[in-house]
C-alpha cells in the first residue's frame, strides 16, 4: 500500500521567501504525482501534474520536482506571497489516489 | 482545467436522517468518479470508487450501506449517507478525471462540509 508523507506539517516564512515542500512516497512505481492547494474548508485545486515520465513540472512561480528512485517530490514556491497562504496536498496513484496529510503553509506580510 | 461541480457545499442533519451529496463533471464526461472523506487536520481518504452504470467499490472499511453511491449518468455521481450520525460529521469531496483512469489530472469538487447533530 502506497504511503505518502509531507514534512514538514506546518511552515511560516517572511512575504517574499522562497517555500520548498516536500512530499516522499513508498512505492516508486507510480503512474503521476500531482500537488494540489487547499484553502480552509474548501475543495482541492489541481496546482501541477508530473508524469511518471518527466522529472519536473513548471507553472509560473511553482515548480515541481519528481525522483522516482528515491520515493521524493519537492514543491517550490518562489517568491512567496500572503495569498500563497494554504495547505498543500501531494498524492500520487493513477486515478485512485493516495494523499499525503499536507503542509500548511502561512506567509507573513 | 475541467470542472467538476459539488453540492450542497454545506449541510447540517439531524441524527438518523439521510443526506444526498452531488458531484457532477460540468465539461466533460467520466465514467469514474471518487469520493474521499477528509477528518479534520487529516489527508484525504479514498472511501469509494463510482463507476456508471455499475456498482461501486468501496474501499476495506468503508460500509456500503451506509455510504450509497450512485453513477446514473457520465456526468452525476451521488453520495447518500444513510442514518447518519455524529461520527460520519466530516468532509466529503469527490473527484473525476476526464479519461476513465490512467496518467490523467484528477479534478475535485469543492467539498460537502456534513455535520449531524
Amino acid at each position: 500500500k502506497q504511503e505518502v508523507t509531507q514534512i514538514p506539517a506546518a511552515l511560516s516564512v517572511p512575504e517574499g521567501e522562497n517555500l520548498v515542500l516536500n512530499c516522499s512516497f513508498t512505492d516508486s512505481a507510480i503512474y503521476n504525482l500531482q500537488w494540489f492547494r487547499q484553502d480552509p474548508g474548501k475543495g482541492l485545486t489541481s496546482l501541477l501534474l508530473i508524469q511518471s515520465s518527466q522529472r519536473e513540472q513548471t507553472s509560473g512561480r511553482l515548480n515541481a520536482s519528481l525522483d522516482k528512485s528515491s520515493g521524493r517530490s519537492t514543491l517550490y514556491i518562489a517568491a512567496s506571497q500572503p495569498g500563497d497562504s494554504a495547505t498543500y496536498l501531494c498524492a500520487t496513484g493513477g486515478y485512485k489516489l493516495s494523499f499525503g496529510a499536507g503542509t500548511t503553509v502561512t506567509v507573513r506580510a | 482545467g475541467a470542472v467538476v461541480s459539488q453540492h450542497p457545499s454545506r449541510v447540517i442533519c439531524k441524527s438518523g436522517t439521510s443526506v444526498k451529496i452531488e458531484c457532477r463533471s460540468l465539461d466533460f464526461q467520466a465514467t469514474t468518479m471518487f469520493w474521499y472523506r477528509q477528518f479534520p487536520k487529516q489527508s484525504l481518504m479514498l472511501m469509494a470508487t463510482s463507476n456508471e452504470g455499475s456498482k461501486a467499490t468501496y474501499e476495506q472499511g468503508v460500509e456500503k450501506d451506509k455510504f450509497l453511491i450512485n453513477h446514473a449518468s457520465l456526468t452525476l455521481s451521488t453520495l447518500t449517507v444513510t442514518s447518519a450520525h455524529p461520527e460520519d460529521s466530516s468532509f466529503y469531496i469527490c473527484s473525476a478525471n476526464p479519461l476513465s483512469e490512467g496518467d490523467t489530472e484528477a479534478f475535485f469538487g469543492q467539498g460537502t462540509r456534513l455535520t449531524v447533530v
